[in-house]
């Protein structure tokens, strides 16, 4: 079955920049997302990419995806305390319904 | 806001009982998706209705179900309540049933089994 992997943790400073990773397996992924989850609230898409593409960038936020290594990563140039949040990887497969798998999330802890 | 809400927000039961929570979708939203979300497992896929009608189902267990009202409101019935499905439960919508289309979280409900 689908399984998507990020690690759990990480931590930055203000003014840096923040990579997050993720695995997946589904070589039939055709879109590769990334959601924000703030504290209290409930996931919201940030980004998203199709499996024919390399990179996607919006304002400060860059995805890089290596369709090979099934790697996915998203960039956070100038990291901000309000970007502190869970972040979620998430690959879709096309076939008539969205099935969506969710990574287990990577918590982002930006330091004044 | 995302126009998804979920009642009630917060749920306190006792092992053994029964409890319906309750998801509206946005406004023409036709696809509704249930997910658990635990400390140790994650974000987990329930279950997927469009218009109605049971379209995926992921790690649900058994004695778990839901439904989409005509009026495309959804429900989650949730029966001999363990310690474990201690969670928080999120409901997203989608336009439609195609892979690509963002899905929109409500704030989700928290549910406290004792």
């Amino acid at each position: 079955g689908e399984d998507v992997e990020q690690s759990l943790f990480l931590s930055v400073r203000e003014g840096d920049s923040s990579v997050i990773n993720c695995t997946y397996t589904d070589s039939s992924s055709t879109y590769l997302y990334w959601y924000k989850q703030e504290p209290g609230a409930g996931l919201q898409l940030l980004t998203y990419i199709f499996s024919n593409m390399d990179m996607k960038q919006d304002q400060r936020l860059t995805v890089l995806l290596n369709k090979k290594d099934k790697h996915l990563s998203l960039r956070i140039a100038d990291t901000q305390t309000g970007d502190s949040a869970i972040y979620f990887c998430a690959e879709g497969s096309s076939g008539g319904y969205q099935k969506v798998t969710f990574g287990t999330g990577t918590k982002l802890q930006v330091i004044p | 806001d995302s126009g998804v809400t979920q009642t009630p927000k917060h749920l306190i039961t006792a092992t053994g009982q029964r409890v319906t929570l309750r998801c509206s979708p946005r406004s023409g939203d036709l696809s509704v998706y249930w997910y658990q979300q635990s400390l140790d497992q994650g974000l987990q896929f329930l279950i997927q209705y469009y218009n109605g009608e049971e379209r995926a189902k992921g790690n649900i267990l058994e004695r778990f179900s839901a439904q989409q009202f005509p009026d495309l409101h959804s429900e989650l019935n949730l029966s001999s309540l363990e310690l474990g499905d201690s969670a928080l439960y999120f409901c997203a919508s989608s336009v439609s049933e195609a892979s690509y289309n963002e899905q929109f979280f409500g704030p989700g409900t928290r549910l406290t089994v004792l």
